[in-house]
Order: C-alpha cells, then structure tokens, then sequence
C-alpha cells in the first residue's frame, strides 16, 4: 500500500507570494491534518480535513487555509508569505478523524521563503 | 496555555542499555498520549498510543507509562540498538481531535 504522499517536497518562494501544497493520503483513508514543524516551535497542528469538511482548527492566522477534494486528497495554502513560514509542513492522514487514531506521516514539503 | 515539554538536551547511551524519555505536560487533561518517531529528512512514525485510564503499554521493546497526576508519560526503550537512534515526539490529545499538541522531541543517540 502506498504511503502519504507530499508534493512538492522543496519549495523556495519570495515574500507576499501565494504558496500550494498537496498532499495524498493513504487509499482508504478520510482524514488528513496538516502540521508545521520548525526548529524553534517544533510540529504545531494546523487543522485536520475529513470528508471534504474542516473539522479542527490550530491557531494560525487566517492567511493559512486548506481543503479537501472528494477523492480525499487534500491542499494547503498559504497567502503573503512571510519569512517565518519557512517550515517543514507535513501531513498525515488516518481511516478515519485522527487524534487518538495511528497517523501516517507523509515526508513533508520543505518551504523556503526568501 | 497547554505546555509539553521534553529533554531538548539530546540523551546518550550505550547500545544494550535501557534509554528512558520523558514527556511532562502543564494546564491540560489529555484524553490520550501518542509516541512517534521521527528520523532526519522524515515525516513521524507512529510508535504507540496510551489512554488516560491506562498506566502502562507494551509494544516489542517499547514500553510507554502515564501518570495523570504528576502529569506525565515515560517512554522506554529496552536493549537499545544503535537503529533506535532518532528523534522521539510525544503528542497529546482529546478524544474528538480538539486540541492536539506535539512536543518539541527529545533527540536519542544510541552509541555501539
């Protein structure tokens, strides 16, 4: 079976540019939640997606946003970037509303914002 | 504010030994405790899952313990092999996915 898959997995964009990530999930399964991961804050939690519908939100400011397609895969995206969005920015996926249930992580996107 | 907090100082051992991580949390009730894994370049595996009405799991070499009144888990490694060296997350979390924290990791390094 097919792990998490993430693409791209580097990315260098300049600052107040748009970014997308994508992310596809394991076959079978409906949720998918996004984390950010930087040295400083370690893996923060951005929200989590099941069935097409944002069911958790972290603290994030609104300029971080995602969705979900029918086929579960699922996108991020972030507006005007700053510099201190450069992060490492995973997604896992689980059968079915994460949390207590096993995440897959996939290998992450690495976003460089100059 | 929810705070977890483990070793940010990397823990060293010999291969054989019994490594103990140590993942303590402030100003929150969780539901459940995970472990994960994570090796440079890699997205966290998943190791193993603790509920608040269980003091101790065991999965292989892996043991995990959870102690909700000092507020902390313990995750053992036995007979630590030079393979187990990696960064390990403890995460925490409510039954409904509301409010789920990662730790910051506690880097292992298992010397032959």
């Amino acid at each position: 079976k097919a792990g998490v898959t993430q693409t791209p997995r580097y990315l260098i964009k300049t600052r107040g540019q748009q970014v997308t990530l994508s992310c596809s999930p394991i076959s079978g399964h409906r949720s998918v939640s996004w984390y950010q991961q930087t040295p400083g804050q370690g893996l923060q939690f951005l929200f989590e997606y099941f069935s097409e519908t944002q069911r958790n939100k972290g603290n994030f400011p609104g300029r971080f946003s995602g969705r979900q397609f029918s086929n579960s895969r699922s996108e991020m995206n972030v507006s005007t970037l700053e510099l201190g969005d450069s992060a490492l920015y995973l997604c896992a996926s689980s059968l079915v509303t994460s949390g207590e249930n096993e995440q897959f992580f996939g290998p992450g996107t690495r976003l460089t914002v100059l | 504010s929810q705070k977890i907090e483990q070793n940010s100082e990397a823990l060293n051992i010999q291969e054989g030994k019994t490594a103990t991580l140590t993942c303590n949390y402030t100003n929150y009730s969780p539901a459940y405790l995970q472990w994960y894994r994570q090796d440079p370049g890699r997205g966290p595996v998943f190791l193993l899952l603790i509920r608040e009405n269980e003091k101790e799991k065991r999965k292989e070499r892996l043991q995990v313990t959870f102690d909700t009144t000092l507020k902390q888990s313990l995750f053992h490694i036995t007979a630590s092999q030079p393979a187990d060296s990696a960064t390990y997350l403890c995460a925490l979390g409510a039954y409904n996915f509301n409010k789920f924290y990662f730790g910051s990791g506690t880097k292992l390094n298992v010397k032959p």
